[in-house]
């Protein structure tokens, strides 16, 4: 069946410093969705990325989907405290959304 | 903004007994969602429900859950028989008009088996 795989599990970072986490999929995707889940909160819709290539922005965090439609990332420019949080890729395959693991990352004021 | 809302916040079952998780999706939305998430864990998916009836679901899944749409605004998760190891964080989620449309998660409900 469909596997999402999320590095890395965990990251701790200066505020300031830049973030990426990486989403690889066991399949071709018909679009990837990024969510962002607070300590003791729900998943919350960052974005969603359909085409493939497609780049997207939302202030300071970039999210990437492969050429391939098979990988994607998240990219934070200068991290702040208000981005801790776990951050989850969920691939789209027909009518089958798996989330990745997520990348729990906490920032250092 | 409409939510997803989920009742009970917190529930407590003794081991074999049934349980039943409730939702009330955004009003308009068509596709429906459950996942659970132990704590620490990823979000892992159970089942999506269209037009009454199961159109996905996973291993997990099995022959212990059911789901329903009782009424035009509920969406219960059962649990016939619980186990230790459901215990976890359950969350309803729920789409919009065209399926893999963002989905909209509820608080959830925390499930713990005793």
């Amino acid at each position: 069946g469909q596997q999402v795989m999320q590095i890395p599990q965990y990251q701790h970072v200066q505020e300031g410093e830049d973030f990426t986490t990486y989403c690889n999929s066991s399949t071709t995707l018909s679009n990837i969705q990024w969510y962002k889940q607070r300590p003791g909160g729900h998943p919350v819709f960052l974005i969603q990325l359909v085409k493939s290539g497609e780049v997207k922005k939302q202030k300071r965090l970039t999210f990437q989907f492969g050429e391939a439609k098979k990988n994607s990332s998240l990219h934070i420019t200068a991290t702040q405290t208000t981005d801790v949080g776990t951050y989850f890729c969920a691939g789209v395959r027909n009518n089958d959304m798996r989330f990745g693991a997520g990348t729990r990352l906490t920032v250092k004021p | 903004e409409p939510e997803v809302t989920q009742t009970p916040s917190h529930q407590v079952t003794q081991m074999g007994q049934e349980v039943i998780l409730r939702c009330v999706p955004i009003s308009n939305h068509l596709y429906f969602y459950w996942y659970r998430q132990i704590l620490g864990q990823k979000v892992e998916f159970l089942v999506s429900f269209y037009n009454n009836e199961i159109s996905e679901k996973s291993e997990i899944f099995d022959d212990q859950f059911s789901v329903e749409r009782p009424d035009g605004s509920n969406f219960t998760l059962k649990i016939r028989s619980t186990k230790l190891e459901d215990s976890a964080m359950y969350f309803c989620a729920s789409s919009g008009m065209i399926h893999n449309q963002p989905q909209h998660f509820g608080d959830g409900t925390r499930l713990s088996i005793l």
